[in-house]
């Protein structure tokens, strides 16, 4: 089976700009998480969904970020307008409910997408 | 509040050497769930094992080993005669009782680990 797909892995945007990370889950996997990876913070949860419901979003860092999962198998994250303090490396994972909506946090994450803002 | 601490920023070992990763944690919930993920060069994360708080026994997964001590909140993790492929970062984590809407894993800052061939 193929694993997370993230795209694109590289971007490169000057600030201002709108950036649109895209995620392709684990068919049949019920959860989506996007985490942010940066030096100073660590990884950080910004929103995560089941089963296409946006569950909880209070870790997105203010209103120029939004995340949207239209269908089971994509899931996007966009930041408009972009800041230099938005470069980091986001991740996508996904992870499967063992039924009752039971949490295993066995998380299958993604390469990442490493965005730079200039 | 959840909090997962690594104090180790860097370790480097000779290859075959024995090395721990240390994480101590802090939660208020009574059950919880503890975890370790592996990040290689190639940047994602991997799921090294879970544990549930009821549960103090030690695991060992081939030259991996876990010690988990409920006493002193810390969940240490041991590998046994590195080698180069074991060079990443490891990080620990902690996740709140598997209730829905409460799918939270808190990581640690990780521990980048270099085995010296």
């Amino acid at each position: 089976d193929a694993g997370v797909i993230q795209s694109p892995r590289h971007e490169v945007t000057e600030m201002g700009q709108e950036v649109t990370l895209r995620c392709k889950p684990i068919s049949g996997h019920d959860y989506l998480f996007w985490y942010r990876q940066t030096m100073m913070r660590g990884l950080e949860l910004l929103i995560y969904f089941n089963n296409n419901v946006p569950i909880d979003d209070s870790g997105m860092p203010e209103d120029r970020f939004s995340a949207k999962m239209p269908n089971a198998s994509f899931s996007t994250l966009k930041i408009q307008p972009s800041e230099p303090r938005d470069s980091a490396v986001y991740f996508c994972a996904s992870s499967q409910d063992r039924g009752h909506l039971i949490f295993t946090g066995e998380l299958f994450f993604g390469e990442g997408s490493r965005l730079t803002v200039l | 509040a959840q909090k997962v601490t690594q104090a180790q920023t860097e370790i480097s070992v000779v290859e075959k050497e024995d090395v721990t990763l240390d994480c101590v944690y802090e939660t208020r919930d009574t059950t919880y769930y503890l975890f370790w993920y592996k990040q290689p060069p190639s940047g994602e994360l991997v799921f090294l094992i879970r544990r549930n708080s009821f549960d103090e026994q030690n695991e060992i997964s081939g030259r991996y080993s876990w010690n988990f001590q409920k006493s002193t909140s810390s969940f240490n993790f041991t590998i046994t005669a590195s080698q180069v492929v074991d060079s990443a970062v490891y990080f620990c984590a902690l996740s709140p009782p598997s209730n829905f809407g409460n799918e939270k894993l808190t990581f640690g800052t990780g521990t980048r680990l270099t085995i010296i061939p």
